[in-house]
């Protein structure tokens, strides 16, 4: 069965620092996924990691792949106020299941 | 416009009372899914189909149905709804090609009493 870890729940930052979300997943992934959910609203895809050594950037977002270690990080550079959210990883097989880990509350201080 | 629409988007409905949520898209999407989110217990998925007539168990799908008889859409039905089916469910589509990203809906609140 597959689990998803993903450290830390919550995250305080102050503007300007940077930070990296953990996800760890147990068994074999085909494609590891970022979203980002605003409170009250749906979840909007952020990265889709495919193969080891995947490194995707968006902004001040990047994410990257290490299917050897099963680990998945996504980090912060610079944080502002808008990037406060709750993210999530989730690690889907090709033949579809799909695993979220219990999200990472972000929240940026000036 | 690209788009994943779910209906309704609100209910409150009695116990044992049938009931479906309809999700629909507009993109040709082969792949798609359907999550409930619970405070404390994240995303968990239902049901998920790689295309027509073709549906899988996702890890919480006691008390549901699908069907997947048209590629655009993939209702969510409750037979007998219970009170512990009281969530907010997220249905989504994807091309599943290549990175293609998966695309959700934008939420059914669904109250049991």
């Amino acid at each position: 069965e597959l689990k998803v870890e993903q450290n830390p729940l919550f995250l305080s930052m102050q503007e300007g620092k940077n930070y990296t979300i953990y996800c760890n997943y147990s068994t074999t992934s085909d494609r590891l996924y970022w979203y980002r959910q605003d409170p009250g609203k749906s979840l909007e895809s952020l990265f889709v990691l495919l193969s080891n050594g995947a490194v995707k950037q968006e902004g001040r977002l990047m994410a990257s792949l290490d299917t050897k270690a099963r680990l998945s990080t996504l980090h912060i550079t610079a944080a502002v106020h808008d990037l406060s959210a709750t993210y999530f990883c989730a690690a889907n097989t090709n033949a579809g299941k799909s695993t979220f880990g219990d999200g990472t509350t972000l929240t940026v201080k000036p | 416009e690209a788009q994943v629409t779910q209906n309704p988007r609100y209910l409150i409905t009695v116990t044992g009372k049938k009931l479906t949520v309809t999700c629909s898209q507009n993109m040709n999407h082969e792949y798609m899914s359907w999550y409930r989110q619970d405070p404390g217990l994240g995303l968990r998925q239902i049901y998920y189909s790689m295309n027509v007539e073709v549906t899988d168990k996702g890890d919480v799908p006691e008390g549901y149905k699908v069907s997947r008889k048209e590629k655009r859409n993939f209702p969510l039905i409750l037979e007998s709804p219970s009170p512990n089916q009281t969530s907010l469910y997220f249905c989504a589509s994807s091309l599943w090609t290549g990175s293609d990203e998966q695309y959700f809906g934008p939420g059914t609140r669904l109250t049991v009493t």
